[in-house]
């Protein structure tokens, strides 16, 4: 089955980065996705990758896909306090219709 | 466009009390999704519908039932509301299939069971 795992907090001063790690279990994913959920929202897709991609840069974001240990990251350079937010990778469910497992979600504390 | 709309934004029930949480989205997706999110779990699917007419069960199904009244609506009914069931609950709708299932999710509704 699916079963994704992320660690809970992360503090960061404003201007330095941040990385945000989540494992999988489904090797079969096709596409691995970072999700951001801000206070009082719902959830917003940040970026997502292949999986046949080892990394992806779109602006500030940086995501490394490692598939042999099952292994996701998001770095956000430059972080700002507007970066304050929970965050979720999720990945696709083989033969799932559309479906998506999500991990239980990495509060980001962006410190002025 | 609107996205995906959720209706109510908040709601406190009594054990025992029924009711009914509206979503639509307005960008002609097939798929629509119901989730709950609890602290410290994440989120956790409810029901989905991959297409107008059909629905299938999630992870957590009990204690819910959906209907999908069109391509548009997609609608969570509490039959006999328990505190169990006070969480936040999202909808999200997603792509047509063939690229990345990127889901979009509405503002959530906040519901408390007394």
């Amino acid at each position: 089955g699916e079963d994704v795992e992320q660690s809970l907090f992360l503090s960061v001063r404003e201007g330095d980065s941040s990385v945000i790690n989540c494992t999988y279990t489904d090797s079969s994913s096709t596409y691995l996705y970072w999700y951001k959920q801000e206070p009082g929202a719902g959830l917003q897709l940040l970026t997502y990758i292949f999986s046949n991609m080892d990394m992806k840069q779109d602006q500030r974001l940086t995501v490394l896909l490692n598939k042999k240990d099952k292994h996701l990251s998001l770095r956000i350079a430059d972080t700002q306090t507007g970066d304050s937010a929970i965050y979720f990778c999720a990945e696709s469910i083989r033969y799932g219709n559309n479906r998506l497992a999500f991990g239980k979600g990495n509060q980001v504390v962006v410190i002025p | 466009n609107a996205g995906v709309t959720q209706t109510p934004k908040f709601q406190v029930l009594k054990t025992g009390q029924s009711m009914t949480l509206q979503c639509a989205q307005d960008m002609n997706h097939n798929s629509m999704y119901w989730y709950r999110q609890d602290p410290g779990m994440g989120l956790r699917l409810i029901y989905y519908s991959a297409s107008e007419g059909t629905t299938d069960k999630g992870e957590v199904p009990n204690g819910y039932n959906v209907s999908r009244l069109n391509k548009r609506e997609f609608s969570l009914r509490l039959e006999s509301a328990a505190p169990s069931q006070t969480s936040v609950y999202f909808c999200a709708s997603s792509t047509p299939g063939g690229g990345a299932d990127t889901q979009y999710f509405g503002p959530g509704t906040r519901l408390t069971v007394l």
